[in-house]
């Protein structure tokens, strides 16, 4: 089993609609990212978690530390949202902390 | 303001050969973290550098390395290539350790 878990893998739907990717993960973390992977291959980070929640415009990510997942929200969706949404997960392991990524959720907002 | 720039963006090398990727990172960022994507493996965590000491370390061999200089710029270093290290290479910079990262463009390595 993956350390670090999206769903879903794959997302189509219509512009304007409420989007919610998740992202579950199996270990204590010390920070949570949420990445935006477009077609061309820039990466944007768009949030880092440690608790709580976080707005940025139509984006809100909120995560529970005690229920090890985070979800990622996007409102009235919009073409210009179709991209690869990515969490990665830091992880402690004897001093060393080491960032262990999602396989992506591919999101495609339709006109 | 400057992004994170890295170089060259392109690279074709040999089996058995080394290479050496270069970053800059925005100026006043101490941190820069590489990683490589694959189709295969997605992204991955190669390491961290923050004022001129690894920090971190993902799960790589050792013919992955890199280093940091005293102004921040970073390179990656890896020798005797193999046909699997094809991939894109990707580096991100950040003010601190625990701040939101600014990615760079990658260098597309590809070894034939």
């Amino acid at each position: 089993k993956n350390e670090v878990e999206q769903s879903p893998q794959n997302l189509t739907a219509q512009e304007g609609e409420f989007i919610t990717i998740n992202c579950s993960y199996s270990v204590g973390i010390s920070a949570l990212h949420w990445l935006q992977q477009h077609p061309g291959g820039g990466i944007v980070s768009l949030f880092m978690l440690s608790s709580g929640k976080k707005k940025h415009g139509r984006l809100i990510a909120t995560i529970n530390i005690q229920e090890k997942h985070s979800s990622l929200h996007i409102t009235a969706s919009h073409p210009r949202d179709s991209a690869v949404y990515i969490c990665a997960v830091k992880i402690s392991n004897f001093g060393n902390e080491k960032l262990t990524f999602g396989t992506g959720t591919r999101l495609t907002i339709i006109p | 303001k400057a992004g994170v720039t890295q170089t060259p963006r392109y690279l074709i090398k040999t089996r058995g050969q080394q290479v050496t990727l270069s970053c800059s990172p925005i100026s006043g960022h101490r941190s820069v973290s590489w990683y490589q994507q694959t189709p295969g493996q997605g992204l991955q965590f190669l390491f961290e550098y923050f004022s001129e000491t690894q920090r971190n370390k993902g799960n790589f061999p050792g013919r992955f390395s890199g280093r940091q200089f005293s102004n921040s710029r970073s390179e990656m270093n890896v020798s005797t290539l193999e046909l699997g290290d094809s991939a894109l290479y990707l580096c991100a910079s950040s003010r601190r350790e625990d701040s939101r990262w600014t990615f760079g463009s990658g260098t597309r390595l590809t070894v034939v």
